[in-house]
């Protein structure tokens, strides 16, 4: 049973440049959710999505931007980057299912660094 | 929004001890996951626990819904214990997760 997977590991960015991170959820969901860890701290919201579109979003500016494909793998685009954007970035998957279970699990994360 | 806060921050142990970890609530929930994280930062699953209690080896926990709160036990601890402990709660339909701060646990020889 294929868990979450992210790509790439470790990434290293310049101010001011996009950047591109992909999820594949765990076989058989079809929810994801991104999640920024800064050094220290737990894990926060990004958005969610399901169906393709945009579900929720947290306190995040526009520059995060997301997309979410027919096979329900996710990318998370960050434009304009700035020094504070470094961070782990954490994929997230479920099932839309919620009589059931609203359990989530987590990919291994893509380490972001802005210089 | 709903706030998640777990205690205690940090927590030192020797090989073999029992402890526990609290995390508390401001409102009511219908996700509570309990997780740890790795040095390399993978969160590992270890309870899905929005009421009841649990065991998984020496690991167990208990939500008490009612008031809020829910407790990580963690007995005969071992070295690869060592990490951050996570308490996240979702509500409504979205099951969007709030994280608390976390529980740094060392297990030391």
């Amino acid at each position: 049973d294929a868990g979450v997977t992210q790509s790439p590991t470790h990434l290293i960015k310049t101010r001011g440049q996009q950047v591109t991170l992909r999820c594949s959820p765990k076989s058989g969901h079809d929810t994801v959710s991104w999640y920024q860890q800064a050094l220290g701290q737990g894990p926060q919201f990004i958005f969610q999505y399901y169906e393709e579109e945009e579900r929720q979003r947290g306190n995040f500016p526009d520059r995060f931007s997301g997309h979410q494909f027919p096979n329900y793998s996710s990318e998370l685009n960050v434009n304009a980057l700035l020094l504070g954007d470094s961070a782990l970035y954490l994929c997230a998957s479920s099932l839309n299912r919620p009589i059931f279970t609203y359990e989530q699990y987590f990919g291994p994360g893509t380490r972001l660094t802005v210089t | 929004g709903i706030q998640v806060e777990q205690s205690p921050p940090d927590l030192i142990l020797q090989e073999g001890a029992n402890s526990t970890l609290r995390c508390n609530f401001s409102d009511s929930v219908n996700n509570l996951q309990w997780f740890h994280q790795n040095p390399w930062g993978q969160l590992i699953n270890l309870f899905y626990i929005p009421s009841g209690t649990k065991q998984n080896g020496r690991l167990s926990a208990t939500t008490v819904a009612t008031e809020r709160y829910s407790l990580l036990y963690i007995s005969s601890s071992q070295t690869t214990d060592s990490g951050v402990y996570f308490c996240a709660v979702g509500t409504g339909t979205a099951s969007k997760l709030t994280f608390g701060t976390g529980t740094r646990l060392q297990v030391t020889l």
